[in-house]
């Protein structure tokens, strides 16, 4: 067990509409990631936060945003939802005291989502 | 693409024997970890080794980086069944404030 909690583990829904996965980190850190993986596109780094601030961004669509609140918990929400959205995704923590990328990521167990 | 790449693809073997899987990046880094992904679950970090390291140990697993080559390479010893699962090089770049997964190499180890 990582210690990084995701829900929900599994998530079905329709195109055009909206859904929030939710990240709660490991105790004690204070850096949030989230990752796409898609079987074509790979793992894929979406954004990444730290105490609550947006600390890098890699490829997220504008149509998804998130955020990290005061108690340390992230979310990610997916709106305007496509096909090519279905993907797992992935909340990552990390101490965070260091520079991003030099610390290993302790990663949740994703979330699956299929749009249909 | 930043991306790193995995090499081979996708390796299949016995138990016993050991497993060698390679990654290539494009851009300086800071440091390269060696992730585990079981089917479907969240990755699990293996081993980092810093730009300034050319060998690092773990157990049964011994990861090599060529900073003039551009390349790591993982070997997993004496591999068993439960070795089963996807392994991913993920690099820390200068400047960036990310960590940068490669493709994924998937290793079958039979009984």
């Amino acid at each position: 067990d990582s210690g990084v909690t995701q829900t929900p583990k599994h998530l079905i829904t329709a195109t055009g509409q909206r859904v929030t996965l939710r990240c709660s980190p490991r105790s004690g850190d204070l850096s949030v990631y989230w990752y796409q993986q898609s079987l074509d596109q790979g793992l894929q780094f979406l954004i990444q936060y730290y105490n609550g601030e947006e600390r890098a961004k890699g490829n997220i669509l504008e149509r998804f945003s998130a955020q990290q609140f005061p108690d340390l918990h992230s979310e990610l929400n997916l709106s305007s939802l496509e096909l090519g959205d279905s993907a797992l995704y992935f909340c990552a923590s990390s101490g965070g005291r260091v520079r991003a990328g030099e610390e290993k990521l302790f990663f949740g167990s994703g979330t699956q989502l299929s749009v249909l | 693409s930043q991306q790193g790449e995995e090499d081979p693809q996708a390796l299949s073997i016995q138990e016993g024997e050991n497993a060698t899987m390679n990654c290539s990046y494009k851009t300086s880094i800071n440091n390269l970890q060696w992730y585990r992904q079981n089917s479907g679950r969240g990755l699990v970090h293996l081993i980092l080794i810093r730009s300034n390291e050319r060998e690092k140990h773990s157990g049964r697993l011994r990861v090599t980086l060529d900073t003039s080559k551009k390349s790591s390479s993982l070997l997993i010893t004496a591999s068993r069944a439960a070795d089963t699962a996807s392994y991913f090089c993920a690099t820390g770049f200068t400047g960036f404030q990310k960590l940068v997964f490669g493709t994924g190499t998937r290793l079958l180890v039979s009984p």
